[in-house]
């Protein structure tokens, strides 16, 4: 079965410093990886995704993330906050064989950006 | 395009109520999918559908039905709303190996 564990339910960084939200992941097969954002009163929107290839993915906004697969892990950073970049983060896992198209999503991570 | 709509944005139900929630997508997406989210619990997956004419159980489908009759709509019902069923309700659409994309929630107070 696959999870997805986001570590921190809230972050708390200053603007300009540096975003690293966590994910740590568990699949049987190889994953397909995707982080989303979602804005106050809003859907979820994709920032990056992972499914083959380059293990270093950018994503919108400046947001990028690596996949390590001997670290079951794919963290998403940003080198210099910004206040627009408060908002709720979810990490999300597929599998790679999969005929549904069916994500497990991590319970969300918080990221408050403070001036 | 419109990409993903969901109606309505906002509802208020006694318990026992029904009532049906409506997904539609403009982007000729083959899966559909109906989420819940919960403070704390991420989103989690109620029924999903791969085709028209197809539906399927995911994590939490308990208290709810699906409809997939065309393949840009799929309608999810509760037949005899409960508070436990309170909840943002996320409708999503994508190829089948594609990211989803979301439509902008359903607010649903059962009270």
């Amino acid at each position: 079965a696959q999870s997805v564990t986001q570590l921190g339910s809230h972050v708390s960084v200053s603007e300009g410093a540096l975003v690293l939200l966590r994910c740590n992941y568990s699949s049987s097969v190889p994953p397909y990886l995707f982080w989303y954002v979602q804005y106050p009163n809003q859907g979820l929107q994709l920032l990056l995704k992972y499914t083959t290839g380059a293990t270093l993915v950018k994503g919108i906004n400046g947001f990028e993330a690596e996949f390590k697969k001997s670290e079951t892990s794919f963290h998403l950073t940003k080198p210099s906050a910004h206040m627009s970049d408060a908002a709720e983060y979810f990490c999300a896992v597929s599998r790679s064989s999969s005929n549904t198209g069916k994500l497990i999503f991590g319970q969300g991570t918080t990221l408050q950006v403070k001036p | 395009n419109a990409g993903v709509t969901q109606t309505p944005k906002f509802r208020v139900l006694k318990t026992g109520q029904s009532m049906t929630l409506l997904c539609a997508q403009d982007m000729n997406h083959e899966y559909m999918y109906w989420y819940r989210q919960d403070p704390g619990m991420g989103l989690r997956l109620i029924h999903y559908s791969v085709g028209e004419g197809t539906t399927a159980k995911g994590e939490v489908p308990d208290g709810y039905n699906v409809s997939r009759l065309k393949k840009q709509n799929f309608l999810l019902g509760l037949e005899s709303a409960a508070p436990s069923q309170t909840s943002v309700y996320f409708c999503a659409s994508s190829y089948q190996l594609g990211e989803q994309y979301f439509g902008p929630g359903t607010r649903l107070t059962v009270t």
